[in-house]
């Protein structure tokens, strides 16, 4: 069965540092979605993208991050400055379309720990 | 804003009990409804799902979930556990709201299953 891949599993980096997390959606998916977990607290969405576009982004989303398809495959998030507070496991998703019929496919995640 | 309240965080049964997770929701409109298991070290998979029609969903590994429209739930069942269904659990909803796009987590309930 296809599934969503996501490298590195772990990322440990210095606050100020930028990183990039990336995904490999289920080949025929069209849309893709980051969502990230805080230790001990709600899966929390992002940012959705599609043709190229973000579709919808939450308030989280700021302008330290960033998400790009750079290829046919990868759909990456990049965080710009990291902070302390961007600890979290960082999940990708995707699905064949969106409405009312839509099944987002999930990730094994990132770790990332900001020191 | 739409929310997803699950009521138990922690839920510890012994192997041939019944379970029910409960699911409540914060949004009238029509809505996608979703359970989601997480497995240690393992990520996000489907349970089971509710577009529409039989409000009794049926998933896998002996799931199921009905949905109560009047009370705003979708609580999960299995009427006998095993000690591989020791997960946490994820109730989740998408709306038309807010275009299908994201999905909105409960807190998640952490289950043990003792032998």
């Amino acid at each position: 069965e296809p599934e969503v891949t996501q490298t590195p599993s772990h990322q440990v980096t210095q606050m100020g540092q930028e990183v990039i997390l990336r995904c490999v959606p289920i080949s025929n998916h069209l849309y893709f979605y980051w969502y990230r977990q805080i230790l001990g607290q709600k899966v929390e969405f992002l940012v959705s993208f599609y043709n190229n576009e973000i579709s919808e982004k939450s308030e989280i989303f700021d302008d330290q991050f960033s998400v790009e398809r750079p290829d046919g495959s990868n759909f990456t998030l990049k965080i710009r400055s990291t902070k302390l507070e961007d600890s979290a496991m960082y999940f990708c998703a995707s699905s064949a379309r969106t409405g009312r019929a839509d099944t987002q496919y999930f990730g094994p995640g990132t770790r990332l720990t900001v020191l | 804003a739409q929310s997803v309240s699950q009521h138990n965080h922690h839920v510890i049964l012994s192997e041939a009990a019944s379970l029910e997770l409960g699911c409540n929701y914060s949004y009238g409109g029509t809505v996608n409804l979703f359970w989601y298991v997480q497995y240690p070290g393992q990520h996000l998979q489907l349970l089971l799902k509710y577009f529409s029609g039989d409000p009794l969903v049926k998933g896998i590994k002996g799931f199921e979930a009905e949905f109560i429209k009047s009370k705003f739930s979708f609580n999960l069942r299995k009427p006998s556990v095993q000690w591989s269904d020791t997960a946490e659990y994820f109730c989740a909803v998408n709306s038309g709201a807010g275009g299908y796009n994201k999905l909105i987590f409960g807190a998640g309930t952490r289950l043990a299953v003792h032998p």
